[in-house]
């Protein structure tokens, strides 16, 4: 079956430093992916999505970059802040990765 | 506001006693669905509703049931808990039937099964 996955449970970033989240894929057929960003005591929230006609894409302060060849999705985000320090989740469609929790060290 | 709405947010039961957790949405979405979230795994669909009386089986169906008698409303039945359904579980709602309309979840039920 299908399944995405991310590379590293827990990632810690100094504030200000860039941020890369890593996921990756099995279905070469996969065309939609979403990066979802979860808060602590809060229910999972979109942040960018990505269809597979893309190789990158920009939001606020966030990348995502698809990589199909080697089945790979990144989420860059900038300039890291205190407020960034969530748990993020890669998902193809309606499967999800199992998450990575960002921690931002002032 | 438009939100997703669950209740209630936490709930201690124990095994074999008949539980409903609710869900709500206020935005006129088609799409709602149900996932448990557990630590290393992600989260992972259990039933989903494109349409009211429309409910298909999602990734982890087993143990749960769901109706969609009404647009803005799908709750989450458990006939008989059992200890493996301790999880945090969470509702969602999208505007569409295509897998490209962005979901908003709810804040989250934290079940747990003694």
């Amino acid at each position: 079956g299908e399944s995405v996955g991310l590379h590293l449970p827990t990632l810690s970033v100094q504030e200000g430093d860039n941020s890369i989240i890593n996921c990756a894929y099995s279905n070469s057929a996969s065309d939609y992916f979403i990066w979802y960003k979860q808060e602590s005591g809060k229910g999972p929230q979109f942040i960018i999505d990505i269809r597979s006609n893309m190789d990158k894409r920009q939001g606020q302060r966030v990348t995502v970059l698809l990589n199909k060849t080697v089945k790979h999705l990144s989420l860059q985000i900038a300039a890291t802040q205190p407020g960034d320090s969530a748990v993020y989740f890669c998902a193809e469609k309606l499967t999800f990765g199992g998450g990575t929790r960002v921690l931002v060290k002032p | 506001e438009a939100q997703v709405t669950q209740n209630p947010r936490y709930l201690i039961t124990v095994t074999g006693k008949k539980l409903t957790v609710t869900c709500s949405q206020n935005m006129n979405h088609e799409y709602m669905s149900w996932y448990r979230q557990d630590p290393g795994l992600g989260l992972r669909q259990i039933y989903y509703s494109m349409n009211v009386e429309v409910t298909d089986k999602g990734d982890v169906p087993e143990g749960y049931k769901v109706s969609r008698k009404e647009k803005r409303n799908f709750p989450l039945i458990l006939e008989s808990p059992s200890p493996n359904q301790t999880s945090l579980y969470f509702c969602a709602s999208s505007s569409g039937l295509e897998f490209y309309n962005e979901q908003f979840f709810g804040p989250g039920t934290r079940l747990t099964v003694l």
